[in-house]
């Protein structure tokens, strides 16, 4: 029982560079989303989508990009990598109803030099 | 918005000690709240949760109860162990709107 499945688990990238994160979930969870985790700011959420084909941004959106095309998939891609963007990254997902609980996968650390 | 208002910590306890981590929301409607658990290096775990008013959330020796009256949402356990030595959030969701967390209470518990 996979759950959510994040890669990669650490990253080291210089300023400029682009990445994907990876995730996927095998629940058939229509809801996934996307936070960062940094000291004393909790999770900040970066974006979201309710079902494959539909996004939409959080709090924290800028620089970064998800698309939907399955529903087990949802990539985040750093489009510029800047060292704001050094964060511990977790991917989530839910059913869609907003009373259970989300899935949380194990994380990705990344490092922008 | 939604917002949610968790104690600072560290909380710093001996074992066996009454834990008590206060969290308080405000919320459009009426939410599900939820307590995660963030063992160190690893992701987010549900640790309990509840839907409606007076309801009360237990797992491995926590609860919360949902205190509609003070928007509150307090986590408390009896007897603490090392092993629960973890980072806490509190969080809500509200409609089908996106889950809301608190910046998380550290707990720190000394043999």
């Amino acid at each position: 029982n996979a759950g959510v499945t994040q890669t990669p688990k650490f990253q080291v990238l210089k300023t400029g560079q682009s990445m994907t994160l990876q995730c996927a979930q095998d629940m058939n969870h229509e809801y996934m989303s996307w936070y960062r985790q940094d000291p004393g700011m909790g999770l900040r959420l970066i974006h979201y989508s309710v079902g494959a084909g539909i996004t939409d941004q959080g709090e924290v959106p800028n620089g970064y990009n998800v698309s939907r095309s399955t529903t087990e998939d949802f990539p985040l891609r750093l489009l510029s990598a800047a060292p704001s963007q050094t964060s511990v990254y977790f991917c989530a997902s839910r059913p869609t109803a907003s009373n259970q609980p989300q899935h949380f996968g194990d994380g990705t650390r990344l490092s922008i030099l | 918005g939604d917002s949610v208002t968790q104690m600072e910590g560290p909380v710093t306890l001996s074992e066996e000690a009454f834990l008590t981590i206060n969290c308080t929301y405000t919320a459009t409607g009426y939410p599900s709240l939820f307590w995660y658990v963030q063992y160190p290096g690893e992701g987010l775990q549900l640790l309990l949760k509840a839907t409606k008013a007076d309801d009360k959330g237990s797992n491995k020796g926590f609860e919360a109860t949902y205190r509609k009256e003070t928007t509150s949402f307090h986590l408390e356990k009896g007897s603490v162990q090392v092993s629960d030595s973890a980072v806490y959030f509190c969080a809500l969701i509200s409609g089908y709107s996106t889950l809301t967390f608190g910046k998380g209470t550290m707990l720190l518990v000394s043999p």
